[in-house]
Formats: structure tokens, sequence, C-alpha cells
């Protein structure tokens, strides 16, 4: 397998602007997380699904997230509209079944720039 | 909420030394303990998983220990190599939770 596999790698826009972030996680697995990092607040939890369905939310900064996982191979992150604070490098990672109980796998994570 | 620390914030050896890094957790009603490896602009790369039940793993040259009464994780790294150098981070999710809290991490720089 590839491993987690995160799209784009780099994305710089204008504050404003829509940005979506795109993850594919490891076949199999069933539990995806989408984290932020930054170097003042480390890594920090946005949201998490097992089955394709979120389960917790409440680390999404606020109503401009969003996530879905429309199927088991695909997730996105979205931010509408973008602020420069946004700016940050934002992973994926991925499970087996379990969520927490087994490894977990981090894609390469795009780099974020809100200017 | 589970709070993480590792101690040191960064750590500087020379080639070939031996060197533990330091993690505690405040909660210890956890899954498991990992430890990521994250090399500069790259993502984590898993190192090793300890189930809550085991006391140590092992790979290669790197060994983790989990202490679960005290709330702590070591991992120690035998006969350090420049391609060592990384920020180390862990984790420990507890069984009340539905994340991965992390470490702010250590910065290990190992000079030739």
């Amino acid at each position: 397998d590839a491993g987690v596999i995160q799209s784009p790698r780099h994305e710089v826009t204008e504050m404003g602007q829509e940005v979506t972030l795109r993850c594919k996680p490891i076949s199999g697995h069933n539990s995806l997380f989408w984290y932020r990092q930054t170097m003042m607040r480390g890594l920090e939890l946005l949201i998490y699904f097992n089955n394709n369905v979120p389960i917790d939310d409440s680390g999404m900064p606020e109503d401009r997230f969003s996530a879905k996982m429309p199927n088991a191979s695909f997730s996105t992150l979205k931010i509408q509209p973008s602020e420069p604070r946004d700016s940050a490098v934002y992973f994926c990672a991925s499970s087996l079944d379990g969520g927490l109980l087994t490894e977990a796998f981090f894609g390469q994570g795009t780099r974020l720039t809100v200017v | 909420k589970q709070e993480v620390t590792q101690i040191p914030a960064a750590l500087s050896v020379p080639e070939g030394e031996n060197l533990v890094l330091n993690c505690s957790f405040t909660d210890s009603a956890i899954y498991n303990l990992q430890w990521f490896r994250q090399d500069p602009g790259k993502g984590l790369t898993s190192l090793l998983l300890i189930q809550s039940s085991q006391r140590e793993q092992t790979s290669g040259r790197l060994n983790a220990s989990l202490d679960k009464s005290s709330g702590r994780s070591t991992l120690y790294i035998a006969a350090s190599q420049p391609g060592d150098s990384a920020t180390y981070l862990c984790a420990a999710p507890p069984l009340d939770g539905n994340q991965f809290y992390f470490g702010t991490g250590t910065s290990l720089t190992v000079i030739p």
C-alpha cells in the first residue's frame, strides 16, 4: 500500500478563498483522523471518523471548517472562507478497526499558507 | 483531558552515544502508547506501539518502555547515528477519548 495520501502537498491562497484538502486513507483502515500542526499548539485533532461517520468533531475550530468522508477511501477538509490564522500543516491519519487500538499511519501533510 | 509532556524539548548528542527520551502522561487508563518520528517538513512515522498490557517493545536500535502506574514511557536509542536526527513524539490515547493525545516532541540532533 502507498500509505496515507494527501493532496495537495502545499497550498498558498488568499484570505477569503475556499480551500479543500484531500486524503486517501490506507485501504482497509476504517478510522480516519484530521490533525492540524502549528509551532504554537503542536498537533491538534480536528475531527475523527469511524466507518465514514464523524465521531468527534469537537476540535473543529469554527463553522468555517467542515469535513466529509463520502466513502471509505476518501475524505476532505474544507475551509471557507480561509483566514491567515489557518496557516498550518494539516495531517490526515488512518488506523485499522478499533480506532485507537492500533497504529496510526500519517500522511505527508498539506502545508497551507493563507496570505 | 490527557496531558502529554516530553522532556527534554531538544537534545544534541555526538554520534554513537546512547540516549533516552522521556514521555509522561496524566491519564494512565490508555489504549496504548505510540512513539513517532517526524522529519522536517514530513509527516509522522510510527516507530513503536506498546499495548497497555505490555512493558516494552523493541525494534532494532530502539527500545520503548511503558510504566502505566507512573504515567511514563521512555524511548531508548542505542548507538545513535546522524540519521536519527528528527523530532520524536509520543501519543497516549485514553480509554475514554477519541484521539491520540500528542506530546510536543523532543527535537534530536546527532552530531557526526
